[in-house]
């Protein structure tokens, strides 16, 4: 059963360019959400989406935009990029928002360079 | 002030110590996670906790909702628990699943 898969695992971008972050959820899950994590502090939530939506937004700009797949896949987009948005993309599955059961399961992370 | 605060923020221990890291909250919660972060990046949930305690091998979870505290216990320390050892907790949101919120993690270090 694989877990969470997140591609690509490494990447360098420059300044204003555009990238693609990519996730595919544990089996059996239909929510995915995507954090935001510097070097030396937690992750951040970014946002969450299910059922193709996007439900829940932390405090970040529209630069960060996503997309949910009728396979339950999402993708994270960043748009304008800034040398601060270099850090490690992590994408975690989770089965419906509404249970508040069960394990988190979290990719191995995207780690994207800006410079 | 961080809504979650961790302690310590680095911890070296020898080969065989008890281990405390403590998380305090400010918020309302639905539930607490503990997770491990290896250098690599990948993060493991270790326990999810909404009251009580759990144990899972050497790792011991408790947590406190009137104090808004938790601590993670290892005991008998190994190396392979060297790590980054994160709580986050799960905010309460109208009755769906809120966000995360994470602490900044505690770095363990065990020596042999």
């Amino acid at each position: 059963d694989a877990g969470v898969t997140q591609s690509p695992t490494h990447l360098i971008k420059t300044r204003g360019q555009q990238v693609t972050l990519r996730c595919s959820p544990k089996s059996g899950h239909d929510t995915v959400s995507w954090y935001q994590q510097a070097l030396g502090q937690g992750p951040q939530f970014i946002f969450q989406y299910y059922e193709e939506e996007e439900r829940q937004r932390g405090n970040f700009p529209d630069r960060f935009s996503g997309h949910q797949f009728p396979n339950y896949s999402s993708e994270l987009n960043v748009n304008a990029l800034l040398l601060g948005d270099s850090a490690l993309y992590l994408c975690a599955s989770s089965l419906v928002p509404g249970a508040n059961t069960g394990e988190l399961f979290f990719g191995e992370g995207s780690r994207l360079t800006v410079l | 002030k961080n809504e979650v605060e961790q302690s310590p923020q680095n911890l070296t221990a020898q080969e065989g110590e008890f281990i405390t890291i403590n998380c305090s909250y400010s918020v309302g919660i639905s539930a607490l996670h503990w997770l491990q972060q290896h250098p690599g990046g990948g993060i493991v949930s270790l326990f999810m906790l909404s009251s009580g305690k759990k144990k899972h091998g050497r790792l011991i979870a408790t947590i406190n909702i009137q104090e808004k505290h938790s601590s993670l216990h290892i005991t008998a320390s190994h190396p392979r628990d060297s790590a980054v050892y994160i709580c986050a907790v799960r905010m309460n949101y109208g009755g769906s699943q809120g966000n995360l919120i994470f602490g900044k993690g505690t770095k363990l270090s065990v020596k042999p």
